[in-house]
């Protein structure tokens, strides 16, 4: 159980192009989903909180009109990288907490791997 | 001042031997929780183990427990009979308040574990 997906895997596009990518809980519904991002040999860096039906919270730093995120549902959240560029490439990663029970952790997805050209 | 310390950057561990990965915190917070997680190369973030601060007990789950020391802020990860699938970063995280809250984990900057065969 407790398993989240994240779609795609990989993503290579051009300077200028939006990605999205998909966050999902495949069994469990979770009001709240992270987003970090993690550079090479370095650690996640939480780029945002997302409650379901709400609007994200930002860290500090990250650009919340560069960074959209949406979460529709208590099973899916998405990160869409506006106007991407070869900064922003990086792995980024999701995490969902349950919604019921005293859940001690968060579960992640397996990562995305964007790289822009 | 960082939140969570991983002091050691790299270790080498002989496989079957046991091996104890560091992490310091700092919280004025009384009720937290505690969390090593491991990724592979692959980048995917497995759970291994969690102390609630207000634990009596160290945690521990299978070759993993969790030497908590609380008046010296620590939580230090014990792995015993090291296996070579254990070679993989660390990282040790905290969440900071009640366990129901929505509260976002901080990540220490890792610790990459190497075992020889």
């Amino acid at each position: 159980g407790a398993v989240v997906s994240q779609h795609p895997s990989w993503v290579i596009c051009k300077s200028g192009t939006s990605v999205k990518i998909e966050c999902r809980s495949l069994d469990f519904q979770a009001t709240t989903m992270f987003w970090y991002r993690q550079f090479p040999k370095q650690s996640l860096m939480l780029m945002a909180t997302s409650n379901e039906g709400s609007k994200a919270t930002y860290e500090q730093g990250v650009e919340k009109d560069k960074f959209l995120i949406n979460h529709a549902s208590l099973t899916l959240s998405t990160l869409t990288v506006t106007s991407a560029h070869p900064e922003d490439s990086s792995f980024y990663i999701c995490s969902a907490r349950p919604f019921f029970g005293v859940e001690k952790t968060q579960y992640f997805g397996p990562g995305t791997r964007l790289l822009v050209l | 001042a960082q939140k969570i310390t991983q002091t050691q950057p790299g270790m080498f561990v002989q496989e079957k031997e046991a091996v104890t990965l560091d992490c310091t915190y700092d919280t004025s917070d009384q009720s937290y929780g505690l969390f090593w997680y491991k990724q592979p190369s692959s980048g995917e973030m497995i759970f291994l183990i969690y102390q609630g601060s207000y634990d009596e007990q160290n945690a521990t789950e299978g070759r993993y427990s969790l030497n908590f020391q609380k008046a010296r802020k620590s939580a230090n990860l014990v792995i015993s009979a090291s296996q070579l699938g254990d070679s993989a970063m660390y990282f040790c995280a905290m969440r900071e308040g009640q366990s129901n809250a929505g509260n976002m984990l901080t990540f220490g900057g890792g610790t990459r574990l190497m075992v020889k065969p």
